[in-house]
């Protein structure tokens, strides 16, 4: 089983709707999660941190965390097209390096 | 006043040449670290050095070596390159606290090798 593991799409929603992006991860011993977005031909950028179980809001952005599901989510409300991108899930055990999942692409239609 | 920044940003090199990539950051962080990203756009780990000190080496062939002069430079030099070793070759530091590790990425060096 991969560490990380993430649909790689491509994931298409209209403009103004949610897009719900999952990761789900092997270590039950990880202990921060983290979401960067990487525009295509872009360095990954972090968009959300989330450490404990439940949910975390920055603006259009919520992370959820479920340590017993070993199960991340990122939802994006009123999704724009400069939305569009790929997401990268990612999670750290003390240790090591952050490990990533191979990313979903997200498409936001106009 | 770029935080991380690599160089160069693209190389184009043919198999069996040997090659360095660059890499600086003005953050004061402890910890740099070296990924790939392949044609699919995964973004795996392949060295880290905290304070010049190599920390992780995961399975990379002998042909890539790190090499950490002081804590704000990792540079990375591939010998005999493969064209398998064509990738995207990103630079990050952090500064862990706890277990936090947030990465800040360089702009990625894209290596072509013909």
């Amino acid at each position: 089983q991969k560490e990380v593991e993430q649909n790689s799409g491509p994931l298409s929603v209209p403009e103004g709707a949610i897009a719900s992006l999952n990761c789900t991860y092997s270590d039950r011993v990880s202990q921060s999660f983290f979401w960067y977005r990487q525009y295509s031909g872009k360095s990954p950028e972090l968009i959300m941190s989330i450490y404990s179980n439940g949910d975390k809001e920055d603006g259009r952005f919520t992370a959820q965390l479920n340590k017993a599901s070993q199960y991340v989510s990122l939802l994006i409300r009123d999704s724009q097209p400069s939305d569009s991108a790929t997401y990268l899930c990612a999670v750290n055990r003390a240790g090591t390096a952050l490990i990533f999942g191979k990313g979903t692409t997200l498409s936001v239609s106009s | 006043d770029t935080a991380v920044s690599q160089t160069p940003k693209y190389l184009v090199t043919q198999m069996g040449n040997d090659k360095s990539i660059k890499c600086e950051q003005n953050l004061g962080h402890d910890t740099m670290y070296w990924y790939k990203q392949d044609s699919k756009k995964f973004l795996k780990i392949m060295f880290s050095y905290n304070n010049k000190e190599l920390i992780i080496n995961e399975t990379v062939p002998n042909r890539f070596s790190p090499k950490s002069p002081d804590k704000a430079h990792l540079n990375l030099h591939i010998n005999s390159l493969e064209l398998g070793d064509s990738a995207v070759y990103f630079c990050a530091s952090s500064h862990p606290t706890a277990s936090n590790e947030k990465l800040f990425f360089g702009s990625g060096t894209q290596l072509s090798v013909l």
